[in-house]
């Protein structure tokens, strides 16, 4: 069973600091996905990452993928209060891309 | 386009009582999925329906069976429900991924059951 751990798996910091979370495997995945989930909502995604050292940004948002794609980062700068909510990765298998494996959350609350 | 539609919202349940929890997608998916969330444990997939006529076990099947009616439908179905499995549930649906990349999962807003 291929696992995906988040961490921290809360974090609560005012506004206008800088996070990072992290998600780690043992595993070698084939591409990652973060989510963002919002209280009393189904989690969206924010981005897909591919190739093993791949960084993407989002405005604000950084993401990177390790280049043994076995780990990935979410890092926020200048963090709003619009950012707070629970972030998850999902991992894609190397072998059958049908389903994910996902972490278990990073809650974030970015304190006015 | 609704996107990802999940009935009911909530549900309560009294241990051994069964229930189907009903989901549609109108984005001409062919994959959809069942997962359930649980605090500090992320989303656990149950089943899933990688094109019509065809279903899958996920990580945590027991307890439960699904039904791909058609292309838009994928039911899950609770045949005598546990305390264990009170949780909230959702359905997402996805275009068929080719090997080795998965599309973006789009969910639905979820279904909160309590088992007592």
């Amino acid at each position: 069973t291929q696992l995906l751990e988040q961490s921290p798996q809360f974090l609560s910091i005012q506004e206008g600091e800088n996070l990072t979370v992290y998600c780690n495997s043992s595993s070698v995945f084939s591409s990652l996905q973060w989510y963002r989930q919002e209280p009393g909502e189904g989690p969206v995604l924010l981005v897909t990452v591919v190739t093993g050292g791949e960084v993407k940004k989002l405005k604000r948002l950084t993401f990177q993928f390790g280049d043994a794609r076995k780990d990935s980062s979410l890092h926020i700068t200048a963090a709003q209060t619009g950012d707070t909510g629970l972030y998850l990765c999902a991992g894609v298998a190397l072998q059958g891309a049908q389903k994910l494996v996902f972490g278990q959350g990073t809650r974030l609350t970015i304190n006015p | 386009n609704a996107g990802v539609t999940q009935t009911p919202k909530f549900q309560v349940l009294k241990t051994g009582q069964s229930m189907t929890l009903q989901c549609a997608q109108d984005m001409n998916h062919n994959s959809m999925y069942w997962y359930r969330q649980d605090p500090g444990m992320g989303l656990r997939l149950i089943y899933y329906s990688a094109s019509e006529g065809t279903t899958d076990k996920g990580e945590v099947p027991n307890g439960y069976n699904v039904s791909r009616l058609n292309k838009r439908e994928f039911s899950l179905r609770l045949e005598s429900a546990a305390p264990s499995q009170t949780s909230v549930y959702f359905c997402a649906s996805s275009e068929l991924p080719s090997t080795g990349f998965s599309y973006e999962q789009y969910f639905g807003p979820g279904t909160r059951l309590t088992v007592t």
